[in-house]
């Protein structure tokens, strides 16, 4: 299996476009995550899916983000309008159940200036 | 109090010293534990599950102290290739995970 696969890796954009992060998790496994990493706050749970469904979006920061998981095999977190203090590294993980191993994926390096 | 707490180092070692971190979490009732590694500009990966008995993986040790609400990592004899950052995991209440701000470790020749 070729792991959770992040798109893009690096993404710089301006104050106020919107940004579509893309997730595609292990195959078979039921949960997908999204975090956000900065130096200040460390890794942060955004949001959460199991079999799809929305689970926990309790750590999105605000109405300006939003998920989606249309399939089991891809997720997007839209950003929009993105501000700087976006900027981040925002991770996707899969895990086979709730409670074992979660699989990251390389990440995606935002950038709003 | 935060849920999940890590003392963020960084710790600087000489290879071949040991060395051993904490993590403290404020519930109680939690019941799973894990430590992750992260390298610079990489992503987190699962480094060693933490079981009630305490258990060992070659030079690693994790240990759970529930009367302190505290689990550990012992590194022995490290090596350079174990500079990283050490994150800990607790399921804090109904399955919600939540990462530690890690443990920053460089060894140094």
């Amino acid at each position: 299996d070729a792991g959770v696969i992040q798109s893009p890796r690096h993404e710089v954009t301006e104050m106020g476009q919107e940004v579509t992060l893309r997730c595609k998790p292990i195959s078979g496994h039921d949960y997908l995550f999204w975090y956000r990493q900065t130096m200040m706050r460390g890794l942060e749970l955004l949001i959460y899916f199991n079999n799809n469904v929305p689970i926990d979006d309790s750590g999105m920061p605000e109405d300006r983000f939003s998920a989606k998981m249309p399939n089991a095999s891809f997720s997007t977190l839209k950003i929009q309008p993105s501000e700087p203090r976006d900027s981040a590294v925002y991770f996707c993980a899969s895990s086979p159940d709730r409670d074992d191993e979660q699989y990251f994926g390389p990440g995606t390096r935002l950038t709003v200036t | 109090r935060k849920e999940v707490e890590q003392d963020p180092g960084p710790f600087n070692v000489p290879e071949g010293a040991t060395v051993a971190f904490n993590c403290t979490y404020s519930n109680s009732a939690s019941q799973s534990f894990f430590w992750y590694r992260q390298d610079c500009r990489k992503e987190p990966k699962l480094l060693m599950s933490v079981y009630s008995s305490g258990n060992e993986d070659g030079r690693f040790t994790a240990q759970l102290n529930r009367a302190s609400q505290y689990i550990s990592l012992l590194i022995r004899d490290s090596k350079l290739s174990d500079s990283a950052t050490y994150l800990c995991v607790v399921n804090i209440r109904n399955n919600d995970m939540r990462f530690g701000a890690g443990t920053r470790l460089t060894v140094k020749p």
